[in-house]
């Protein structure tokens, strides 16, 4: 079974520039996940998609991040304009739906490393 | 969201067992522990979780206190491969699912 996949693993680019980051969950998991880790910081919840709808987006850093899932299935992470704060990697995961039974667990991508200049 | 207390690194010979403690006195009576571990440039990895009774899984045993104000992560065998930042965290599930990492304990593995 394949795991969450993310692309690009790492992107480089100018400040003011525009990068879109794509994840793709575990088939059939409902909930979808963005985490990133800025450089020396611990690792931050972002949001929390069920299916296609935002559960949880408390963690978005500002109005230059939009992310969607248009159809429940990947995701994508736009960031316009980045900054040079916004460095750093960039996780997504993925769970099963929460049914009596489940261990809650979530499975994580490799990342995107983001690189902003 | 109650707050875990780990230690920063420790150290553990290839073979031997290793014990990773966490506090976490302020845990609530419905807060699940997790623990995730983050092996070099991947992402975290559940390994295991319990709410008051002890856990056993392939990877890990989870070795929760009474009161429930600290919990041990024991690797049986220590591996190269375990070296890794190892996470306790405290989640109110089924409420959330969130994860709310702190800086976990890096875990230096000598062969």
């Amino acid at each position: 079974e394949a795991g969450v996949t993310q692309f690009p693993s790492h992107s480089v680019i100018e400040k003011g520039q525009t990068v879109t980051l794509r994840c793709d969950p575990i088939s059939g998991h409902d909930n979808l996940y963005w985490y990133r880790r800025v450089m020396g910081k611990e690792i931050k919840f972002l949001l929390h998609f069920v299916k296609e709808s935002k559960q949880d987006e408390s963690g978005m850093p500002n109005n230059r991040f939009l992310a969607e899932r248009t159809g429940g299935t990947y995701s994508t992470l736009k960031v316009q304009p980045a900054e040079l704060e916004d460095s750093g990697v960039y996780f997504c995961a993925s769970s099963q739906p929460q049914l009596a039974g489940n261990t809650g667990e979530l499975f994580f991508g490799e990342g995107s490393r983001l690189t902003v200049l | 969201d109650a707050k875990t207390t780990q230690p920063n690194s420790m150290e553990s010979n290839e073979e031997e067992p290793v014990h990773l403690p966490c506090n976490h006195s302020t845990i609530s009576g419905t807060d699940y522990i997790h623990w995730y571990r983050q092996l070099p440039s991947q992402g975290p990895e559940y390994v295991i979780h319990g709410l008051t009774s002890n856990v056993n899984n392939r990877m890990a045993s989870l070795a929760i206190a009474e009161d429930r104000k600290s919990s041990t992560l024991i690797l049986h065998r220590a591996t190269l491969r375990d070296a890794a930042v190892y996470y306790c965290i405290l989640i109110l599930y089924p409420n959330t699912d969130k994860l709310i990492f702190g800086t976990g304990t890096r875990l230096q593995v000598f062969p």
